[in-house]
């Protein structure tokens, strides 16, 4: 039972446009989450975060944005760049839990077009 | 200041082997976690170990294992090696594991291909 979902496995987006990657939880206990991002050859790198007390989280290009009713968040990016063209992973956890209880995505392959 | 680093970057065995895969985190990070990346499955959790003990086991059998060493590097092992252990390994260090909101940072991975 997949408890994080991303149900788009790619993206392509126009440079200079927003890219828009979803991401869908099961288990209600996650409040916090993150996003990661992952070159070809490479580990994920951490991008943004956001606890379930906020809706909403900037850093920079990159937003993420929290609807906890719908247990669904998403994550912005604006404007896009070719450089942002990598497999982005959100993951999931809970305050009560660790960051050993860590719960992936399957990741979403964003290709950014010149 | 060096990242996480694993080796080797490639391991090739044969079906019924062991491996062994290393992982050396961030100086100062005590909590080292092991993903396993097989095509189209994303980051499933392996282990993650802090201060030298298991702290949490992902749903892999016992066939997977590992330690981490006084000075908190860590090692994985796979026994009996299955076609289906070809995956990407990943590596993670973070300074405390016992708190959700902290960050952790990943190695380049160690590719094993079970033939």
């Amino acid at each position: 039972d997949q408890q994080v979902k991303q149900n788009s496995p790619s993206l392509s987006v126009q440079e200079g446009r927003i890219s828009i990657l979803n991401c869908d939880y099961t288990n209600s206990m996650f409040d916090y989450f993150l996003w990661y991002k992952k070159y070809p050859a490479e580990g994920p790198t951490f991008l943004i975060s956001i606890s379930s007390i906020k809706d909403k989280n900037e850093d920079g290009r990159f937003t993420v944005f929290l609807n906890k009713s719908a247990k669904h968040l998403s994550l912005h990016i604006v404007p896009s760049q070719p450089g942002d063209s990598a497999v982005y992973f959100c993951a999931a956890t809970s305050y009560g839990g660790s960051q050993g209880n860590l719960i992936f995505g399957k990741g979403t392959k964003l290709s950014v077009k010149p | 200041e060096a990242g996480v680093t694993q080796s080797p970057t490639h391991l090739i065995k044969t079906r019924g082997q062991q491996a062994t895969l290393r992982c050396s985190p961030i100086s100062g990070h005590t909590s080292v976690y092991w993903y396993q990346q097989a095509l189209g499955l994303g980051l499933q959790f392996l282990l993650w170990y802090d201060e030298g003990e298991e702290r949490n086991r992902g749903n892999f059998p016992p066939r997977f294992s590992g330690r981490q060493f006084p000075n908190y590097s860590s090692e994985l092992n796979v026994n009996a090696l299955e076609l289906e252990d070809s995956a990407l390994y990943l590596c993670a260090s973070s300074l405390d594991g016992q708190r959700a909101t902290d960050t952790q940072y990943f190695g380049p991975g160690t590719r094993l291909t079970v033939l």
